[in-house]
């Protein structure tokens, strides 16, 4: 496709259930990126693939989180036990190169409402 | 450790008029400055980037950024706001492997 895609663009989940939120990023892309907006908040980063490597994962808030990228190219973010805390806008992002500093191409998010 | 401070949450400008977003970064070195900007359920796009080729950046849509080491400022500006400029905008540091993000400067353009 011509930009990141991100799957669902909304969830609703109740407390307790779990989780997947799917990312596709632009075709051939290296890097992928995960990031956590609260309510008007800035993303705030949590996991960092090149490749199917996750380089940087000291963002993820709990050991309830977990992301993939098997084949280094698309991306799942689990959550799992989801609590209310987690209601937020799950955004990724991919670079073409290896380096965090090239531009990073954003999807539009997936909105996480947890009742 | 690396981080950014917007100095303001909101700014609110007549259409025709200048816009200034105030953004101050604190980084243990040289940094990789961005700002992005994010339309209401739309994800971010990248304005303009600063990585000390020039100390004065051009972005897309009339946007520029002036970096200012001794201040540690990177600031944006625009001469002529218009309305579709109506958006949230994000200062960002870059490091090896993550961008920090600002908390916001939320930008209405009135007639």
């Amino acid at each position: 496709g011509a930009g990141v895609s991100q799957s669902p663009r909304y969830k609703v989940a109740k407390r307790g259930q779990d989780v997947a939120l799917r990312c596709d990023p632009i075709s051939g892309h290296v890097s992928l990126f995960w990031y956590q907006q609260a309510l008007g908040q800035g993303p705030e980063f949590l996991t960092y693939f090149q490749n199917e490597a996750q380089l940087d994962k000291s963002g993820l808030p709990s050991d309830r989180f977990f992301a993939e990228r098997p084949e280094g190219s698309v991306s799942t973010l689990k959550i799992q036990r989801t609590q209310q805390e987690d209601s937020a806008v799950y955004l990724c992002a991919s670079t073409q190169g290896a380096t965090v500093n090239q531009p990073q191409h954003f999807g539009d998010g997936t909105r996480l409402s947890i009742l | 450790a690396q981080s950014v401070t917007q100095l303001d949450s909101h700014v609110s400008v007549s259409e025709g008029t200048p816009v200034l977003l105030r953004c101050n970064y604190s980084s243990s070195y040289s940094p990789s400055l961005f700002w992005y900007v994010q339309h209401p359920n739309k994800g971010l796009q990248l304005l303009l980037k600063y990585t000390s080729a020039a100390t004065l950046v051009k972005g897309i849509n009339g946007f520029e950024a002036e970096f200012k080491k001794s201040e540690t400022s990177f600031h944006l500006t625009k001469p002529s706001a218009h309305m579709s400029d109506a958006a949230e905008y994000f200062c960002v540091v870059g490091t090896a492997s993550k961008l920090t993000f600002g908390t916001g400067t939320r930008l209405q353009v009135t007639l």
